[in-house]
């Protein structure tokens, strides 16, 4: 599976969007972007995936490069409950599930 | 989304004594499951996957004899962690697929694992 590289920290303010970058130069035709994210002691929870195309869901949006080497991450109004470490995985349908988590982008949403 | 409960949320035992922890997924058969472990500060690291009716897939570096793996039916796993050592302490938490579409992937609210 390819490598993903996101920053280590980010702080967004209460009320505004928050924008996670992830860069997967190395990903291959038949790999997802997927994003998970983990509140402090507790499991990860599955927020949005694409292809290649942008999707959208009640909790983000994800914008994936023409080149698919980079995604961002959209939180369009980021609350004091979206703090948590949030994580960009390049996966591909021959992986059978296996989720390769890196370290991930710790956001913490301040008032 | 679909739910997936650990039984224990918490536990201690003394150093030699083995400990279970449950994975259950309440509203949907998973066909597979996945375990992970999880040091402070520190990522998921995936400990094993999980098959219902066949022997767990362990990945490199994690002692099969170590951490037993059940899966008896489509709703429960079992990960038993033998002669636990304070090394063992660690977040254990377990995923769990619908079996639909791999990428479904409902995580457990993981078992915090104390040995003394």
């Amino acid at each position: 599976d390819a490598k993903t590289t996101q920053p280590p920290s980010m702080d967004c303010a209460e009320g505004r969007a928050a924008n996670l970058p992830c860069n997967h130069s190395t990903i291959s035709g038949n790999e997802y972007v997927y994003w998970y994210r983990q509140i402090h002691s507790q499991g990860p929870q599955y927020i949005i995936h694409g292809l290649k195309n942008n999707e959208t869901n009640e909790m983000a949006s994800l914008i994936i490069t023409e080149d698919r080497k980079s995604s961002t991450l959209i939180l369009p109004h980021a609350t004091l409950r979206d703090t948590a470490v949030y994580y960009c995985i390049v996966i591909g349908t021959d992986s059978w599930g296996k989720l390769q988590f890196g370290a991930g982008t710790q956001v913490v949403v301040t008032p | 989304g679909a739910v997936v409960s650990q039984h224990p949320s918490r536990v201690i035992c003394k150093s030699g004594t083995s400990v279970k922890i449950e994975c259950r997924s309440l509203d949907f058969q998973a066909t597979t499951m996945f375990w992970y472990r999880q040091f402070p500060k520190q990522s998921l690291m995936l400990m094993a996957t999980s098959n219902e009716g066949s022997k767990a897939t362990y990945e490199q570096g994690v002692e099969k004899d170590k951490f037993l793996i059940n899966h008896a039916s489509l709703t429960l796993s079992t990960l038993t962690v033998t002669s636990a050592h304070p090394e063992d302490s660690s977040f254990y938490i377990c995923s769990a697929t619908p079996g639909q579409g791999w990428y479904e992937q409902y995580f457990g609210p993981g078992t915090r694992l104390t040995v003394t």
